[in-house]
């Protein structure tokens, strides 16, 4: 599709398994970022990738994040040994800067809950 | 630390009216700010942006205002219409870096 894609769109994991969630940006956009949704809050800054490099990690909220880019193109963010409070929506947006000047492109999300 | 504040949580408007949705930041070295909406079970959609050397920007129903001196920013909608009803979210950006306030949602009242 011409959109972000982002999978799995639903997961539900029990308290100290690992996840991983996949992120296949627009073709070509070189700038790739995550964020994620807690109930009833705003987009909280996790990460972002210009080209497979990381300028900025400054978001991760433990060292049970972490996140990797392949090729420019597909990124994965891996959550280990997963809590409660890792429960939230995880928003993957990309970008070609220069162009939109920031306009990023977000995927629907993977929504995470963990029992 | 929370650089762009959005202090409304929720604002309700008759259609046909304005509605403002309003946005502050702290940092100064932000060059470009965005708006972005956002309906339940999708990804928010970009609206409208202004870069920092101007103080409005327009398309069609929506506006943009930015008053650097005091760190402020609106977006504007009118007239308001039943689709408008959404959670919107301001945005700044530095360097690349992209940093969300908390969203306003707003309802469009028949």
């Amino acid at each position: 599709g011409a959109g972000v894609s982002q999978s799995p769109s639903n997961k539900v994991t029990e308290k100290g398994k690992d996840v991983e969630l996949r992120c296949d940006p627009i073709s070509g956009h070189t700038a790739l970022y995550w964020y994620r949704q807690s109930l009833g809050q705003g987009l909280e800054f996790l990460i972002y990738f210009q080209g497979n490099s990381a300028p900025d990690k400054s978001g991760l909220p433990s060292d049970r994040f972490s996140a990797e880019r392949t090729g420019g193109s597909v990124s994965t963010l891996t959550i280990q040994r997963t809590q409660q409070e890792d429960s939230a929506v995880y928003l993957c947006a990309s970008s070609l800067l220069g162009q939109a000047m920031g306009e990023l492109f977000f995927g629907e999300g993977s929504r995470l809950t963990v029992l | 630390d929370q650089q762009v504040k959005q202090n409304s949580p929720s604002l309700s408007v008759q259609e046909g009216r304005i509605s403002i949705l309003n946005c502050d930041y702290t940092n100064s070295m932000f060059d470009y700010f965005l708006w972005y909406k956002k309906y339940p079970a999708e990804g928010p959609t970009f609206l409208i942006s202004i870069s920092s050397i101007k103080d409005k920007n327009e398309d069609g129903r929506f506006t943009v205002f930015l008053n650097k001196s005091a760190k402020h920013l609106s977006l504007h909608i009118v007239p308001s219409q039943p689709g408008d009803s959404a959670v919107y979210f301001c945005a700044a950006n530095r360097d690349d870096k992209i940093i969300f306030g908390k969203g306003t949602r707003l309802h469009i009242l028949p």
